[in-house]
């Protein structure tokens, strides 16, 4: 069956920089586009970006350049860092499974969550 | 704001059947997805595509679109169904994924 496990720091200072990795277990890295998902509290759900395992990448505009996703195939795993944290990104963080061809695309899998307080 | 757009909030009376929709242009071009989230879990995928059911889901969740608008239908709504429900699709470029802001679901 399988598992996303996420891991990272979940107190971070304003200006630091957020960093969370999703480890795949239990089944093929390969096939899939990876995504992170983040919810701030009493909030909806908000796309960051997502990578395919040979690394394609797309990212939300509105976070402003200060996302970066990244993969490491032989890990199966990937990455996020986002930059210059400030309250506004305190949020339940998931990695999520994107699968599916036009016109079907949809997440199938969910780790899950990390919470990441950004807090002086 | 949201590129797809949803009720904030229905209710539905136990055992009856509620609509919850979903709005948005990038669904002329990408089918509409439905998550279920309860508070503190993840969101879980109830629909997919046309009107596809993962495994574990009950047959009670159907979809259906209709030009732009998705919409999730609970036939016989269970207690266990109240929510927080979700759409999501590819946006209409198909360069990035977009959520509704999602509809708290109650169960009276």
């Amino acid at each position: 069956q399988v598992q996303l496990q996420q891991w990272g720091a979940g107190l971070l200072k304003p200006s630091e920089t957020l960093s969370l990795t999703c480890g795949v277990s239990g089944g093929s890295f390969s096939g899939f586009y990876w995504s992170w998902v983040r919810q701030a509290p009493g909030k909806g759900l908000e796309w960051i970006g997502e990578i395919s395992h040979i690394g394609s990448i797309n990212y939300n505009p509105s976070l402003k350049s200060r996302a970066s996703i990244s993969v490491d195939t032989s890990k199966n795993q990937l990455a996020l860092k986002v930059t210059s944290v400030t309250a506004a990104d305190t949020a339940v963080y998931y990695c999520a499974r994107g699968r599916g061809h036009y016109p079907y695309w949809f997440f199938d899998l969910w780790g899950r969550g990390t919470l990441v307080t950004v807090s002086s | 704001s949201s590129e797809l757009t949803q009720d904030p909030a229905v209710s539905v009376a136990l055992r009856q059947t509620v609509r919850i929709t979903c709005q948005g242009d990038s669904l002329k071009k990408y089918y509409a997805n439905w998550y279920q989230q309860k508070p503190g879990q993840a969101p879980v995928l109830v629909i997919y595509g046309k009107d596809n059911r993962p495994s574990g889901i009950p047959d009670r969740f159907s979809g259906s679109i209709s030009g732009n608008t998705a919409t999730l239908t609970i036939t016989g709504a269970q207690a266990e169904d109240e929510a927080d429900y979700y759409c999501n699709s590819r946006g209409g470029s198909g360069d990035h994924v977009v959520f509704g802001g999602g509809t708290k679901l109650t169960v009276l």
